[in-house]
């Protein structure tokens, strides 16, 4: 069935330091990607998304690019800032699977001033 | 525009008792989805709704957990009875459609003694 693995967390930066979080997947055919962040006390939002091969998401200064001879989405942000301080979940939505979405297990990232 | 409303955000009941989770999606979404999250990990779908109809539950308990989807607007979730397993962040999401965007709440954090 479909997965996605996400690095393992959590992950601690200094403010306008570069960040990664790794994201790989399993699922059949091509996938759509998506990259949701959840910050304290609320609900997951959409940070950004690609749904084929080679297309780049970005939003907020955030980018991830869909390698699907990798199958990867690692999710990238050149400087961040502490108001990033937030859990991080890759997910995606398999071709066969209508409208479920998969996540990883999440990734906790810090920003200190 | 409001986004899903959740209620109520904590409950904390002994187990065996019996215990509701209210939803109200974003006005115009027809799609609604309720997801499990357990601790440090990413949300599992529970079951989709089309409008009023039920149209994925193969991952809800069905011995113990109910949901309804009256009128096609608001949704309960119903666990009974509780078990201490059953410990764990019960999210809502909507979308205008099947593959549009998933919208989420904040959660409830539900807690069993």
């Amino acid at each position: 069935g479909d997965s996605v693995t996400q690095m393992e967390g959590p992950v601690t930066l200094s403010e306008e330091a570069f960040l990664t979080i790794n994201c790989t997947y399993t699922a059949t055919g091509y996938p759509s990607l998506f990259w949701y962040v959840q910050y304290p006390g609320e609900g997951l939002q959409l940070l950004l998304k690609a749904t084929k091969a080679d297309d780049k998401g970005s939003n907020k200064g955030f980018e991830a690019t869909y390698r699907k001879e990798t199958t990867s989405f690692h999710l990238e942000k050149g400087s961040v800032q502490v108001s990033d301080s937030a859990v991080y979940f890759c997910a995606l939505r398999g071709e066969t699977s209508g409208s479920r979405l998969t996540f990883g297990e999440g990734t906790q990232l810090t920003v200190n001033p | 525009e409001a986004g899903v409303v959740q209620s109520p955000r904590y409950k904390i009941i002994e187990k065996k008792q019996p215990v509701a989770f209210w939803c109200n999606p974003i006005s115009g979404h027809n799609t609604l989805y309720w997801y499990l999250q357990n601790l440090g990990q990413g949300p599992e779908l529970l079951i989709r709704y089309e409008n009023e109809e039920a149209v994925d539950d193969s991952q809800l308990p069905k011995d113990r957990f109910s949901a309804e989807r009256l009128k096609g607007v608001d949704s309960t979730l119903k666990i009974q009875p509780a078990e201490l397993g059953d410990s764990a962040v019960y999210l809502c999401a909507s979308s205008k459609n099947v593959l549009d965007t998933q919208y989420f709440g904040p959660g409830t954090r539900l807690t069993v003694l």
